[in-house]
C-alpha cells in the first residue's frame, strides 16, 4: 500500500529562517506529488504539485520543493520564512493509475516566531 | 466564484445516532472526495466520485459509512450508529476532471464530535 511520511510534526523558526520540510513516500510506479496548506482557521489549499517535467517546482508564496526519484523524496523549501507561513502542511502522493485519490502525509505544523 | 460548501459546520451527536454530512462542490466539477482529518490519524482519503463512474470506496472504515452523490453535484456522507471513534473533521473537496494531476479544493470541513 502506499504511503507518505513526513518526519517533522512541529518546526518551530524564527522569521527569515530557511525552511526544509521533509516527505517521502512509498510507491515504485508513476506518482504525482502535492503540498497542501492549511492556514489557522481557514481551508486546505495547494501550494504547489508536480506531475512531470523540471522536478524542482515552484508554488505560491515563495515556496518550492524537489522531486527525487530515487530517493521518493518530495522536500518543501523556503528560503526565508514570514510569521504569516505560521500553518500546517501536508504532502500527499497520488499514484498515476487511480485516478485523483490522495495520501496524506500526517502534516507538519509550522510555527514562525515573529 | 464559489467554492466547496459542506453543512453543518460542526454536529455534535450521541453514540449509536445516524448523521448526515453534505458537501456542494465547486459549480461544473466533475469529481468530489471525502476525507477525514483526525488526530492521531492524519488526512485519510475515504471515497471518490468521478462523473458516473462507480464510486472508489476503498477507504471508507466500516460499513457503517456510506456516500452518494446526487445529480452529480451534491454529495451526502452518512454514518451510522456512530462511534465515539468516528469524531473527527469530515473534509469534502472537488476538482474539475478528476484526473490524477488535478488539483481538489477543500471546503471548511464538517466538524463531528460522538458524545
Amino acid at each position: 500500500a502506499q504511503s507518505v511520511s513526513q518526519h517533522n510534526h512541529h518546526v518551530i523558526l524564527s522569521e527569515a529562517a530557511s525552511l526544509e520540510l521533509g516527505c517521502n513516500y512509498s510507491y515504485g510506479g508513476t506518482v504525482n506529488l502535492f503540498w497542501y496548506v492549511q492556514y489557522p482557521g481557514q481551508h486546505l489549499q495547494l501550494l504547489l504539485k508536480y506531475f512531470s517535467g523540471d522536478p524542482l517546482v515552484k508554488g505560491i508564496k515563495g515556496f518550492e520543493a524537489e522531486f527525487i526519484k530515487s530517493k521518493f523524496s518530495f522536500n518543501l523549501r523556503k528560503p526565508s520564512v514570514q510569521w504569516s507561513d505560521t500553518a500546517e502542511y501536508f504532502c500527499a502522493v497520488n499514484a498515476g493509475n487511480q485516478g485523483g485519490k490522495l495520501i496524506f502525509g500526517q502534516g507538519t505544523e509550522l510555527s514562525v516566531k515573529p | 466564484g464559489a467554492g466547496v460548501s459542506q453543512s453543518p459546520s460542526n454536529k455534535v451527536t450521541e453514540k449509536g445516532k445516524d448523521v448526515e454530512l453534505r458537501c456542494d462542490p465547486i459549480s461544473g466539477h466533475t469529481a468530489l472526495y471525502w476525507y477525514r482529518q483526525s488526530l492521531g490519524q492524519g488526512l485519510e482519503f475515504l471515497i471518490y466520485f468521478q462523473g458516473n463512474s462507480a464510486p472508489d470506496k476503498s477507504g471508507l472504515p466500516s460499513d457503517r459509512f456510506s456516500a452518494e452523490r446526487t445529480g452529480g453535484s451534491v454529495s451526502t456522507l452518512t454514518i451510522q450508529r456512530t462511534q465515539q471513534e468516528d469524531s473527527a473533521v469530515y473534509l469534502c473537496a472537488s476538482s474539475s476532471l478528476g484526473r490524477s494531476t488535478d488539483t481538489q479544493y477543500f471546503g471548511p470541513g464538517t466538524r463531528l464530535t460522538v458524545l
